[in-house]
């Protein structure tokens, strides 16, 4: 069965710092695989997603993800974070096989300090 | 362009009790999909209707029933409530095209407590 591991519960940076958050998942075959931000009170917002093709995927808000087929992860990374990046990010994974229903991590919470 | 919008924003519920949340989808999408998402977890998946029928459903029983009217917008149902079933309901919608490409946008979500 698909399974998606957010390892960090939470996670403090400084602003201005570098962030990598952790996602790795289990499945067979190559996933379809996402990060997604959750605001308080907002809604989730999909951030990028990786298909097929290079495995660096840029997204928006300056985010990047590197997916690692031999790692089986796909870590969300940002060169400089601001303090409107503390947020709830959830990474999630998709397949074919599995009518692409998303199977979601249970989150890392990002924490700025200023 | 209004985004998916979700009513009503806050619901308290005693147990046994039966609620119905609403979902309007993002204009031009006409697949709405509901997630449970539990506090400190991800989403979990429920259901997704599509040309007012249920696609595909999640691990959930079935006290979970939904509907899909003419104009895509959706309802959740949840009869005989459990304590266990208090947790942020989003809906997500999408425009349905092949597999996975289609992006889900998602609603700001309906918190219901059960007391």
């Amino acid at each position: 069965a698909q399974s998606v591991t957010q390892p960090d519960i939470h996670i403090t940076v400084s602003e201005g710092a570098s962030l990598e958050l952790r996602c790795n998942y289990s499945y067979g075959a190559t996933p379809y695989l996402f990060w997604y931000v959750q605001s308080p009170g907002q809604g989730l917002q999909l951030l990028l997603k990786y298909f097929s093709g290079d495995t660096l995927v840029q997204g928006i808000k300056g985010f990047e993800a590197e997916f690692k087929r031999s790692q089986s992860s796909f870590n969300l990374r940002k060169p400089s974070v601001h303090w409107s990046d503390a947020a709830e990010y959830f990474c999630a994974v998709g397949a074919e096989d599995s009518n692409y229903q998303l199977i979601w991590g249970a989150g890392t919470k990002l924490i700025i300090k200023p | 362009d209004a985004g998916v919008t979700q009513s009503p924003t806050h619901l308290i519920k005693t147990r046994g009790q039966q609620v119905t949340l609403r979902c309007s989808p993002k204009s031009g999408h006409d697949t709405v999909s509901w997630y449970q998402q539990a506090l400190g977890q991800g989403p979990q998946f429920i259901f997704q209707y599509y040309e007012e029928e249920e696609r595909q459903r999640g691990n959930f029983p079935d006290r979970f029933s939904g509907h899909q009217f003419p104009n895509y917008s959706s309802e959740l149902n949840v009869n005989a409530l459990l304590l266990g079933d208090s947790a942020l309901y989003l809906c997500a919608s999408s425009l349905r095209t092949s597999g996975m490409t289609d992006t889900q946008y998602f609603g700001p979500g309906t918190r219901l407590t059960v007391l």
